[in-house]
């Protein structure tokens, strides 16, 4: 089963915060999180390994509940660029992966 | 420059006839993947290989098969195509799975239409 995802999709304003969320029904042994931009392939952003991980780059940063099988992506200061539809990705066994079902975000100045 | 390359990047062929969508790695990256991504539906995996001859089905093999004779070749291969096969595929490859902080690389992607 797919990882859902919350929002489905959300509109900021430039400088606006956002938290997506990617929850999972079966256990989560790492996330990754991607993004694509309309009509192009998706980008790694970032992966968390373990329970209670937390990571950044520049303003996004993503955490990992492994218990609760869920992780959320916070964007902080949001920018122009920043628009795009996010992903998180999993490896439910070893080689097979999973998608969410993605949120699309759009910044507006 | 390390890249994923995919061809074609667009395709409208009709109901039956066999195509084959190339794609090729430069990262010498033992894991390639395919997967197509449908709206409201998101990116759901097709195949992946381990490394040369080693295929597994991912969660909508239907349809499609695959095969691995190089390490930088991953070609998708559709016998019979069928409107419902309309959709834009993306290969993807990496260093192998379980291995720390290995991301996905993806091509720019093969947007195929089946009348």
């Amino acid at each position: 089963q797919q990882p859902v995802q919350s929002p489905q999709a959300v509109i900021l304003r430039e400088g606006e915060d956002a938290v997506i969320n990617c929850s999972s029904s079966k256990a989560l042994y790492s996330v990754h999180w991607y993004r694509q931009k309309h009509g192009e392939a998706p980008v790694f952003l970032m992966i968390l390994l373990k329970g209670g991980e937390q990571k950044g780059h520049e303003k996004i940063s993503a955490s990992f509940n492994e218990k609760k099988q869920q992780s959320s992506l916070y964007l902080t200061a949001s920018q122009l660029s920043y628009s795009g539809t996010y992903f998180c990705g999993t490896e439910p066994s070893s080689y097979k992966y999973i998608f969410g079902t993605g949120t699309r975000l759009k910044v507006l100045a | 420059e390390a890249q994923v390359t995919q061809n074609p990047r667009y395709l409208i062929t009709v109901t039956g006839k066999k195509l084959t969508v190339t794609c090729s790695q430069n990262m010498n990256h033992e894991y390639m993947s395919w997967y197509r991504q449908d709206p409201g539906l998101g990116l759901r995996q097709i195949y992946y290989s381990m490394n040369v001859e080693v295929t597994d089905k991912g969660d909508v093999p239907e349809g499609y098969k695959v095969s691995r004779k190089e390490k930088r070749n991953f070609p998708l291969i559709l016998e019979s195509p069928s409107p419902n096969q309309t959709s834009l595929y993306f290969c993807a490859s990496s260093k192998q799975p379980g291995t720390p902080n290995q991301p996905q690389h993806f091509g720019d992607g093969t947007r195929l239409s089946i009348l």
